[in-house]
C-alpha cells in the first residue's frame, strides 16, 4: 500500500458527460500527479501540482482540468468524454520540491502511486 | 528528445533465469532514472532508481547498470522468478525539469 488513495476506482459513463477524480496523497506529501495510462499511449504525465499550485503541466487536454485544495488532496476533471479517453488514472505523490521555489527548485523524485481510477467511457 | 525508449516489449524468462530490461534516452538533462513495477489491477511502484554518477546500483536481486556516454540504462533482474511477472516501466526525470518522462514498459513473464 502506497499510502496514496484514490477514488473511485471504476467509473463506467457515456460519452459527453463529465466526472470527477479524487486523489489524497500520502500523509506529508506536497506535491500530487496525474497520470493517464491507456493501452497504446502508456504512462503519459498530465500535470502536477505542489502545495496547491499548478507547477508543471504535460499532454493534458483542455477539456481536463485539475487543482489541488488547501487540504492537499487532488481532484482531476474530466469534460466532454470522448471514447477515446477510456482509460486507468493514476495520482502519484511525493514529497515536494527542495530548494525553494524559483528556478533552482528541484523536484523530490520518488514518486508514490495510487491504486488508479479506471474510467470507462460508452 | 523527450522520449525513453525501452525494448523489449514482452519477456519471457525461464525461472532463475536473468531478466534484462533496455531503456535509452536522448535528453542529456536527466539526472534520475528510476524503475517502476506495475501489477495487473495495480499503480506503478518504484523498484529501483540511478543517477548518472554511478554506473551501477543493485538491491537484492535488481540492478541497473548505467551507461552515460551511450545514454542508456538497463533492469536486470537476477534469479527470475514467477513472483516477478509483471509490466517494467524505465522513466526519466531532470531535478529541474517539469516531469517524468516513462518508457512504454515491458511486460515480463517468468514461467514456472
Amino acid at each position: 500500500d502506497s499510502g496514496v488513495t484514490q477514488t473511485p476506482k471504476h467509473l463506467i459513463t457515456a460519452t459527453g458527460q463529465r466526472v470527477t477524480l479524487r486523489c489524497s496523497p500520502r500523509s506529508g506529501d506536497l506535491s500530487v500527479y496525474w497520470y493517464q495510462q491507456s493501452l497504446d499511449q502508456g504512462l503519459q504525465f498530465l500535470i502536477q501540482y505542489y502545495n496547491g499550485e499548478e507547477r508543471a503541466k504535460g499532454n493534458i487536454l483542455e477539456r481536463f482540468s485539475a487543482q489541488q485544495f488547501p487540504d492537499l488532496h487532488s481532484e482531476l476533471n474530466l469534460s466532454s468524454l470522448e471514447l477515446g479517453d477510456s482509460a486507468l488514472y493514476f495520482c502519484a505523490s511525493s514529497v515536494g520540491i527542495i530548494g525553494g521555489r524559483g528556478l533552482k527548485s528541484k523536484n523530490q523524485e520518488t514518486q508514490y502511486f495510487g491504486p488508479g481510477t479506471r474510467l470507462l467511457v460508452l | 528528445q523527450q522520449q525513453v525508449k525501452q525494448s523489449p516489449q514482452s519477456l519471457i524468462v525461464q525461472k532463475g533465469g536473468i531478466s534484462i530490461i533496455n531503456c535509452a534516452y536522448e535528453n542529456t538533462a536527466f539526472d534520475y532514472f528510476p524503475w517502476y513495477q506495475q501489477f495487473p489491477g495495480k499503480g506503478p511502484a518504484l523498484l529501483i532508481a540511478i543517477r548518472p554518477d554511478v554506473s551501477e546500483k543493485k538491491e537484492g536481486r535488481f540492478t541497473i547498470s548505467f551507461n552515460k556516454s551511450a545514454k542508456q540504462f538497463s533492469l536486470h533482474i537476477m534469479d527470475s522468478q514467477p513472483g516477478d511477472s509483471a509490466t517494467y516501466f524505465c522513466a526519466a526525470r531532470s531535478s529541474y525539469g517539469q516531469n517524468f518522462v516513462f518508457g512504454p514498459g515491458t511486460r515480463l513473464s517468468v514461467l514456472p
